[in-house]
C-alpha cells in the first residue's frame, strides 16, 4: 500500500482558514467515500476529526470540514486557533494489491 | 464511550517477538472493528492491520504479512497484536484503534505502547 500524498507543512494566522490536501488514486481516495482525517498533538494519540469524507464526530468543532474531488480529499479548518496547531493525517480504505487502510504522510500545521 | 487501555512499554532484542494488549471498556469487542497502527519516532502513522467490514475478516498490510498476528479474547474484551522477528526498524509506538462494527473510521484510540528493539 502506497501512502497518500499530503503537503509536509501548512501555516496560517489566527482567524484565517487553511486547507490540507490528500491525494491518492482511484483505488483509494477516488474509489471510496471512506476518507478520514486525524489530528495528533505531540506525544498524544491521534483523534478522529472527519470520517467518510465530510462527517464530523460528535464533539468536533464545526470549524473543521472535509470534502473530496476525484482522487483528492481536503480538510479545511476555518477560524484558526492556537490549539489547532498539530499534525494532521488523512486515511482511506484501499483496494489496491493488498486491501486495507492507508495513511497520508502527515501535515504539520503551524498557527503563526 | 469506548476506552482502550494498552499494556506497558517493552524492550526487546532483535529477532524476538512482542505481544501488545488492548483492553476495551464501554463496548464489547464483538461490537467493534479493531485496528493496529504504529508510529516510528518522528515519523507518520502506519496501518498494520485490522478488521475489514466488507469481508468480515482481519486483514494485514502487505509489509507485515507473515510477521504479525492480531487476535481477540472476547471473554475479557482484550485485543492482542503480536509482531515477530523484531528488528531495530520496528522501534515505534504501537496503537490500537477502533470504531463501531461496520464502520471504517478509527474513532477511538489507545494511549499507545512504546516498543524499543535494541541489542
Amino acid at each position: 500500500q502506497s501512502a497518500l500524498t499530503q503537503p509536509a507543512s501548512v501555516s496560517g494566522s489566527p482567524g484565517q482558514s487553511i486547507t490540507i490536501s490528500c491525494t491518492g488514486t482511484s483505488s483509494d481516495v477516488g474509489g471510496y467515500n471512506y476518507v478520514s482525517w486525524y489530528q495528533q498533538h505531540p506525544g498524544k494519540a491521534p483523534k478522529l476529526m472527519i470520517y467518510e469524507v465530510s462527517n464530523r464526530p460528535s464533539g468536533v468543532s464545526n470549524r473543521f470540514s472535509g470534502s473530496k474531488s476525484g482522487n483528492t480529499a481536503s480538510l479545511t479548518i476555518s477560524g484558526l486557533q492556537a490549539e489547532d496547531e498539530a499534525d494532521y493525517y488523512c486515511s482511506s480504505y484501499t483496494s489496491s494489491s493488498t486491501p486495507g487502510w492507508v495513511f497520508g504522510g502527515g501535515t504539520k500545521l503551524t498557527v503563526l | 464511550q469506548v476506552q482502550l487501555v494498552q499494556s506497558g512499554a517493552e524492550v526487546k532484542k532483535p529477532g524476538a517477538s512482542v505481544k501488545v494488549s488492548c483492553k476495551v471498556s464501554g463496548y464489547t469487542l464483538t461490537e467493534l472493528s479493531m485496528h493496529w497502527v504504529r508510529q516510528a519516532p518522528g515519523k507518520g502513522l502506519e496501518w498494520m492491520g485490522g478488521f475489514d467490514p466488507e469481508d468480515g475478516e482481519t486483514i494485514y498490510a502487505q509489509k507485515f504479512q507473515g510477521r504479525v498476528t492480531m487476535t481477540e479474547d472476547t471473554s475479557t474484551d482484550t485485543a492482542y497484536m503480536e509482531l515477530s522477528s523484531l528488528r531495530s526498524e520496528d522501534t515505534a509506538v504501537y496503537y490500537c484503534a477502533t470504531g463501531q462494527l461496520g464502520t471504517t473510521q478509527m474513532s477511538y484510540w489507545g494511549q499507545g505502547t512504546l516498543v524499543t528493539v535494541s541489542s
